[in-house]
């Protein structure tokens, strides 16, 4: 059965820090791996990784992926209070995600 | 552009009462169509998923079951609430391609 165990569960920094969240997965039959965050209510995509090493980037976002020894990050540099949010990892199937528990990163001013 | 409306957004119902939460996608054919639950502001536990009308696919034993009448319309329902059938609800869908879309969400609080 597929698995996905992010860490840590939660995360308090301050305003301008930098953050790094994890997520291992276990799978048969690798797809992909897809970020998303939630902030109040509908989760938003954030990325889809599927090649080993390959740094995916949007602003002050970035995700890798390693295919050999099963994990990805997600790196938020300078943080803001807009960052505070429940950051999701996602395993991508033929017709479903599986997705781990969160890591729920609170951003202090 | 492809929408989801997802309703009601709040909802509070006494144990023992029925449950209908209703999903509809617009600007696509045919999608891949999920419910899943939120517990506590935590992980997202999928409940069901089709993959076209009539076809439904439950992933946890639970008092809850799914139904998709048409193309763009997914249900989610129950003939008796518990308690522990509390929590956020989400609706989704998906072109098959990995990501998923998501409505904004069912607050669903059993007394």
């Amino acid at each position: 059965e597929d698995k996905v165990v992010q860490s840590p569960l939660s995360l308090v920094v301050h305003e301008g820090d930098t953050v790094t969240l994890n997520c291992s997965y276990e799978v048969t039959n690798f797809r992909s791996l897809l970020w998303y965050k939630q902030e109040k209510k509908a989760p938003t995509f954030l990325f889809m990784l599927t090649s080993s090493g390959i740094e995916k980037k949007s602003g002050r976002l970035s995700s890798i992926l390693d295919k050999k020894e099963l994990f990805s990050i997600l790196n938020i540099t300078a943080t803001q209070t807009g960052d505070s949010a429940i950051y999701l990892c996602a395993l991508g199937g033929a017709q479903k995600l599986v997705f781990g528990q969160g890591t729920r990163l609170t951003i202090n001013p | 552009s492809q929408t989801i409306h997802q309703w009601p957004a709040t909802l509070v119902q006494p144990v023992g009462s029925p449950l209908s939460l209703e999903c509809t996608v617009e600007g696509t054919s045919n999608p891949n169509l999920y419910w899943y639950r939120q517990a506590a502001g935590r992980g997202l536990q999928l409940l069901f998923y089709s993959v076209g009308i009539g076809q439904i696919s439950s992933e946890v034993p639970q008092n809850l079951s799914a139904s998709r009448p048409q193309d763009r319309q997914f249900i989610l329902s129950s003939k008796k609430l518990l308690l522990s059938d509390s929590g956020f609800y989400l609706c989704a869908w998906s072109s098959g391609s990995g990501e998923l879309f998501f409505g904004e969400g069912s607050r669903l609080t059993v007394l």
